[in-house]
C-alpha cells in the first residue's frame, strides 16, 4: 500500500514564526503536491514538484515556499506565518506516466496560527 | 481555466437508501479525467471512482457509480445501499489528459459535499 505521511496532525504556531510541514511518501512517486483545504473552497494547490529539486507554483503560492531535496520528501515552508494561513494542509503524491493515475493523500496537518 | 462546482454543500441519506452527489465542470478540453475522492472524518482522502472522458460507459465500483454526461459537463456520483461508513466529505476532481509536461498530475477540485448517513 502507498503510504504518505505528514509530520504533524495538529500544529499551533504564532504569527511571524517560520513553519515547516513535512511530507514523506514511500512509493517512489515522482510527483508530490501540497494543498490547503478550507471550508467551502475545497482543495487548492499551493505547490507541486515533479522531481527532486524541481517545483512549480500552484494556484495559491503566495506566502509559501517548498523544498524537495530527496525524492521521497516534500516540505512546505511558511516563511512568516500569518493568521490567514490557518488551515488544513494536505500532501499528496502520484506517479508520472498517465493522467489516469490517482493521487495518494496524507492524513493532513491542521495548522492554527495565533 | 478549468473549474469544478459541487453545488450541494451537504447531503443526507438513510442507511440502505441511494443518494446522488452532483458535480459540474467547465473545460474547453475534449479529453480529460474525472475523479471522486472520499475524505472520512479525521482520515485520509481516498479515491472512490474515476472516469475517462473518452469512454462513454459510466464507471462503476461496487456500490458506487457515476452518471457522466459529457455534453452537459456533469459528473454525478451515485451511492447505492448507503452504509454508515460512507459518511464523509466527497470531492469531485478534474484533470486534463493532454496538459503535457509537468502539468500532468494537477487536479482541480470542487468545494466538497458533506454526506451524512442516518441509521
Amino acid at each position: 500500500d502507498v503510504k504518505v505521511t505528514q509530520s504533524s496532525r495538529y500544529l499551533v504556531k504564532r504569527t511571524g514564526e517560520k513553519v515547516f510541514l513535512e511530507c514523506v511518501q514511500d512509493m517512489d512517486h515522482e510527483n508530490m503536491f501540497w494543498y490547503r483545504q478550507d471550508p467551502g473552497l475545497g482543495l487548492r494547490l499551493i505547490y507541486f514538484s515533479y522531481d527532486v529539486k524541481m517545483k512549480e507554483k500552484g494556484d495559491i503560492p503566495e506566502g509559501y515556499s517548498v523544498s524537495r531535496e530527496k525524492k521521497e520528501r516534500f516540505s512546505l515552508i511558511l516563511e512568516s506565518a500569518s493568521t490567514n494561513q490557518t488551515s488544513m494542509y494536505l500532501c499528496a503524491s502520484s506517479p508520472v506516466g498517465s493522467p489516469v493515475y490517482e493521487q495518494y493523500f496524507g492524513p493532513g496537518t491542521r495548522l492554527t496560527v495565533t | 481555466a478549468q473549474t469544478v462546482t459541487q453545488s450541494q454543500p451537504e447531503m443526507s441519506v438513510q442507511e440502505a437508501e441511494t443518494v446522488t452527489l452532483s458535480c459540474t465542470y467547465d473545460t474547453s478540453e475534449s479529453d480529460y479525467y474525472l475523479f471522486w475522492y472520499k475524505q472520512p472524518p479525521s482520515r485520509q482522502m481516498i479515491l472512490v471512482i474515476r472516469q475517462e472522458a473518452y469512454k462513454q460507459q459510466n464507471a462503476t465500483e461496487n456500490r458506487f457509480s457515476v452518471n457522466f454526461q459529457k455534453a452537459a459537463k456533469s459528473f454525478s456520483l451515485k451511492i447505492s445501499d448507503s452504509q454508515l461508513g460512507d459518511a464523509a466529505m466527497y470531492f469531485c476532481a478534474y484533470r486534463p489528459a493532454n496538459a503535457g509536461g509537468t502539468s500532468y498530475g494537477k487536479l482541480t477540485f470542487g468545494q466538497g459535499t458533506i454526506l451524512t448517513v442516518h441509521p
